[in-house]
Order: structure tokens, then sequence, then C-alpha cells
């Protein structure tokens, strides 16, 4: 099955810095990648996908980048602000029999200091 | 809509008890998730259905551990035999036949004491 590796596992930055965290997968059949933000005591919300047919994509302060080759994907953020404060997740789908089910990352947590 | 909503927020029961829990998706979406998350961990998946049927299950999903999605709108999560080892956050998510994007409930996080 697919094994879906993130890092780093905390990340403190200051607040306007940039932030990037990086995603590596192991199944050369997932074609696509979603990226989530959980707050403390609430779900996963998707902020931003990419598709492999996509080698990067921006949205905003975010943005994702692909490489297939390598098997890794990477999410920036720039301008961080106090409110970014939260756990990242990377996910990673294919699409056998058209279930996308996610493999999930064990997540960032990410400190914005003001 | 408001998004996946899930029943109760929080659940404390006894080691041994039963429990259920309630996961209503986004209206329209055909795909519901059923992950389960400990503290400091990603979501690990537990099981899928495509409209009222249930396509995959993960080795995660003991004998103890049932869901159902009778009418392929509503699907429940039935743990028997509660053990300690089954604390931890419960979360339903949907998805659409048409677009791959999985959204997430709130989550049902149970204790078990």
């Amino acid at each position: 099955g697919e094994n879906v590796e993130q890092h780093p596992s905390t990340l403190s930055v200051q607040e306007g810095d940039s932030a990037v965290i990086k995603c590596t997968y192991s199944d050369s059949a997932s074609n696509y990648f979603p990226w989530y933000k959980q707050e403390l005591g609430k779900g996963p919300q998707l902020i931003i996908d990419i598709r492999s047919n996509v080698g990067e994509k921006k949205d905003q302060r975010i943005a994702v980048t692909l490489n297939k080759t390598a098997k890794h994907f990477s999410l920036h953020i720039t301008e961080t602000q106090p409110e970014d404060s939260a756990v990242y997740f990377c996910a990673a789908s294919s699409q056998p029999g058209g279930s996308y089910i996610p493999t999930f990352g064990r997540g960032t947590s990410l400190i914005v200091h003001p | 809509d408001t998004g996946v909503s899930q029943d109760p927020r929080h659940k404390i029961t006894k080691r041994g008890q039963n429990v259920t829990f309630r996961c209503d998706p986004i209206s329209e979406h055909n795909r519901l998730y059923w992950y389960r998350q400990t503290l400091g961990q990603g979501p690990e998946f537990l099981t899928y259905f495509q409209n009222e049927a249930q396509l995959e299950k993960s080795r995660l999903l003991s004998d103890r551990f049932s869901a159902e999605r009778p009418k392929g709108s509503f699907s429940t999560l039935e743990i028997q035999r509660t053990e300690q080892g089954d604390s931890a956050m419960y979360l339903c998510a949907s998805s659409s036949k048409a677009t791959t994007e999985a959204f997430f409930g709130q989550g049902t996080r149970l204790t078990v004491v």
C-alpha cells in the first residue's frame, strides 16, 4: 500500500517568514495529492491540492509543488501569519476503482510567532 | 448545506461497552470514508463506502468494528466491547463522484475509561 512520509514534524517561524513542508510517497500510481490544515479540536480542512499532470499550483499565499520522478511534493506558505498556526497534513491517493482513498502523513505542527 | 456532520462530538464510555457514531455527509456525495486519528498522528483509513456498498476495509478494522450506510446517505460506525486502545478521534469524510476532494467532519472524540 501507499506510504507517505512528512517532514518536519514541528516547524517554528516568525510572522512574515515562509514555511515549507515536504512529503514523499511510495506508490507510483498515486495521482492526487491534497493538503489539509487541522486546528485544535476540529476536523482536517482541505486547503489546496494538486494532480499528477501539474507540477505546481498556487492559491494566494499557498503553493504546492510536485515532482513525480522523485515522488515528492511540498507545501509552501509565504508571508506567514499567526492564524496559519495549525497542524498540516499531506496525503496521497490513486484511483483504484474510483475510490481516491487518501493516505496521510503524520503531520507538521506549524507555529507562527507574532 | 453546512458540510459533513458527525454526532456525538464527544463520547466517554466504560471499557466493554458498545458505542455507535453517526456521520451525515454532504448532500449528494456518494463516497463516504471513516478514519481514526490518535494524538500526534495523521488520520488512518478505516473503511470506504460508495453509495450503500462498503467497498474497502482496512486491516485496522477489527471484528469489533462495523460500519453501515443503509440508504447511501448517513453512515454509522459501531464499536463493540470497547477497549482503552480504541480511544481516538473518529473522522468521517465525503466526496462526490465528479470530484476527488474529500471533506471532513469535526470528528467524534472517543474516550474509553
